[in-house]
């Protein structure tokens, strides 16, 4: 049982590029989301799914895109990356009503 | 928005008990309460979470109010490795979003 992996770890890319963080888990758990955190804040929600082909909007949604084709994977998409988005990611899931899994993070640099 | 509020920082003598407050006036009947800790930058780990009643498990108590608007996280013998940001949030027993807030920035101090 591996949990929730979050690849890559560490990601440095250049404004305006695209980049895709993957998210999987081998729990069966519907409930998967996607959280941000900056320096000394606390997480806040991009994006979340409540089943494969469902996906909405969290308090941080803007410049990112998300698709949930399996119960397994959610993958982030940054699709032109900008400064404003150099932070770490954590990948989280559940079961309905359960306690949230958290992956190790990924920790992205925009230059 | 999140719903709950807590106190930003809390300090702690190493050997002492830890009782974290959690704020949640608006609570609606299916909504369960959560703790989860964050360790350094670390992904956030579950501690414990209850309805109404009171629970216990290793890590950790929960203390619910009566009127469900308020509880307290209790860490019986705090060391330093529970030096940590300290998440309480609430979640309905239906599908929906979970929303963290600031939480408490513990220190235990030796």
């Amino acid at each position: 049982n591996a949990g929730v992996t979050q690849t890559p770890k560490f990601q440095v890319l250049k404004t305006g590029q695209s980049m895709t963080l993957q998210c999987a888990q081998d729990m069966n758990h519907e409930y998967m989301s996607w959280y941000r955190q900056d320096p000394g804040m606390g997480l806040r929600l991009i994006h979340y799914s409540v089943g494969a082909g469902i996906t909405d909007q969290g308090e941080v949604p803007n410049g990112y895109n998300v698709s949930r084709s399996t119960t397994e994977d959610f993958p982030l998409r940054l699709l032109s990356a900008a400064p404003s988005q150099t932070s770490v990611y954590f990948c989280a899931s559940s079961y309905q009503t359960g306690e949230l899994f958290f992956g190790e993070g990924s920790r992205l640099t925009v230059l | 928005d999140a719903k709950t509020t807590q106190p930003p920082s809390m300090d702690c003598a190493e050997g002492r008990a830890a009782n974290l407050p959690c704020n949640h006036s608006t609570i609606s009947g299916n909504e369960y309460v959560y703790w989860y800790r964050q360790i350094h930058s670390q992904g956030p780990q579950y501690i414990i979470h209850g309805l109404k009643n009171n629970e216990t498990n290793e890590m950790a108590s929960l203390i619910i109010t009566e009127d469900r608007k308020s509880s307290t996280l209790i860490l019986p013998h705090a060391t330093l490795r529970d030096t940590a940001v300290y998440y309480c949030i609430v979640r309905e027993t239906s599908y929906d979003k979970v929303i963290f807030g600031p939480g408490t920035s513990l220190s235990v101090i030796p």
